[in-house]
């Protein structure tokens, strides 16, 4: 069975730093591109960022470029979210979600659970 | 502000045929495939129709979706109180992804 699992949020302070995981079970992880998306409670989906198969190209919502890094280690078929400099609007659920090819530009075809990140001090 | 417009709700009763419409530009749904989630409450997204019309396994035939020009329609026949649920459109955009806000549908 595909299964995605989240860790890592928690609270932390304006200026804080965070890293999220998100490990992958029940496929060949290297040969899928990965997504992070969050969602404000109550609110909308908000893609964050991406990274292809090899790890090799990562994409960033503006909102988040220069403050967020995304990777992989392929050999633990794990994900991370380093999320640095953190603001209070970067408070939300985060979604790892697996992409249905090794490029990042398809679909979300498997989501975890998600991770709450609170920005607060 | 989300980059693609979806209307913030829709419903409709059981039996009926229900469209959620999402309108975008060029650079988003006019040149690139739409994809479609279903967000049940408390729940995380789901992967309902992906490149403009596609169906995974397992989501029924009673929803479909389309695509012209800058903008998509997802169309659910026969609905039923489980469809009760947040629909998300999203296309990619010149090197990120964009989402609607998000139409929460209510059966009736």
């Amino acid at each position: 069975e595909v299964q995605l699992l989240e860790s890592g949020g928690g609270l932390v302070q304006p200026g804080g730093s965070l890293r999220l995981s998100c490990a992958a079970s029940g496929f060949t992880f290297s040969t899928y591109a990965m997504t992070w998306v969050r969602q404000t409670p109550g609110k909308g989906l908000e893609w964050v960022s991406g990274i292809i198969g090899s790890g090799g190209i990562t994409y960033y919502a503006d909102s988040v470029k220069g403050r967020f890094t995304v990777s992989r280690d392929n050999s633990k078929n794990t994900l991370y979210l380093q999320m640095d400099s953190l603001r209070a609007e970067d408070t939300a659920l985060y979604y790892c979600a697996k992409i249905y090819s090794y490029a990042v530009n398809d679909a979300f075809d498997i989501w975890g659970q998600g991770t709450m990140v609170t920005v607060s001090s | 502000q989300s980059v693609l417009t979806q209307p913030p709700s829709a419903s409709g009763t059981p039996g009926q045929r229900v469209t959620i419409s999402c309108s975008g530009g060029s650079s988003n749904i006019g040149g690139n495939y739409v994809y479609w989630y279903q967000q049940l409450p408390g729940t995380a997204p789901k992967l309902l129709i992906y490149r403009n019309n596609q169906r995974p396994s397992g989501v029924p035939d009673r929803f479909s979706g389309s695509k012209s020009g800058t903008s998509a329609s997802l169309a659910i026949s026969g609905l039923r109180s489980e469809d009760e649920a947040t629909y998300y459109c999203a296309a990619w955009d010149d090197s990120l992804w964009v989402f609607g806000g998000g139409t929460k549908l209510t059966v009736l």
